[in-house]
């Protein structure tokens, strides 16, 4: 069964470094999300992605934030200058079309000290 | 706004007892729902969803969940847990024709021997 995949599985960076969490949406499909969960709270909107070009996004998604799919199978989360508070799960997800199932992947877990 | 309470942050139940996660929502219009499982070190898989029709919605694992539009719940219900059931389950929903999946705080289910 196809699965939307990320990379890696665990980041440790320094406050202000640049992170890039990758992920590879399942093949056939046209949308692509990125969530984060903080530790002990919600899973959090943050993106959504649609023909090269953000469709949505949330106040989380700032200016230190941005989004790209490079070739034809990746999508990568790129945070320019990380804080203390990026600190947590990314869940990158992608879905046939807007009204279809979102399918996750396992997560990226960031830890900025 | 959309919003989603998971009343229960956490269920003990013994092994082959009954469950119920309790979920409600809030919305203006109409949306779709969604249970997600989390299990240990994984991703968000989708359990079931309820898009239209009939109000029972039945998923994997034997898991099921009741739309009920009046009392705004969905409910998710299991007559008969196994220790593999052990997860954390996320309540989502999705307003009709919008990008992001709106969820819940999570409840930890602990199967108990």
């Amino acid at each position: 069964e196809p699965e939307v995949t990320q990379t890696p599985s665990h980041q440790v960076t320094q406050m202000g470094q640049e992170v890039i969490l990758r992920c590879v949406p399942i093949s056939n499909h046209l949308y692509f999300y990125w969530y984060r969960q903080i530790l002990g709270q919600k899973v959090e909107f943050l993106v959504s992605f649609y023909n090269n070009e953000i469709s949505e996004k949330s106040e989380i998604f700032d200016d230190q934030f941005s989004v790209e799919r490079p070739d034809g199978s990746n999508f990568t989360l790129k945070i320019r200058s990380t804080k203390l508070e990026d600190s947590a799960m990314y869940f990158c997800a992608s879905s046939l079309s807007v009204q279809e199932t979102q399918y996750f992947g396992p997560g990226t877990r960031l830890l900025v000290l | 706004a959309q919003s989603v309470t998971q009343l229960d942050s956490q269920v003990p139940v013994f092994e082959e007892a009954p469950v119920e996660l309790r979920c409600n929502y809030s919305s203006s219009v109409s949306v779709y729902l969604f249970w997600y499982v989390q299990y240990p070190n994984q991703g968000l898989q989708l359990l079931l969803k309820y898009l239209s029709g009939s109000t029972l919605v039945k998923g994997i694992n034997g898991f099921e969940a009741e739309f009920n539009k009046s009392q705004t719940s969905f409910h998710l219900r299991k007559p008969s847990v196994h220790i593999s059931d052990t997860a954390e389950y996320f309540c989502a929903v999705r307003m009709n024709r919008d990008d992001k999946i709106i969820f819940g705080k999570g409840t930890r289910l602990h199967i108990l021997p």
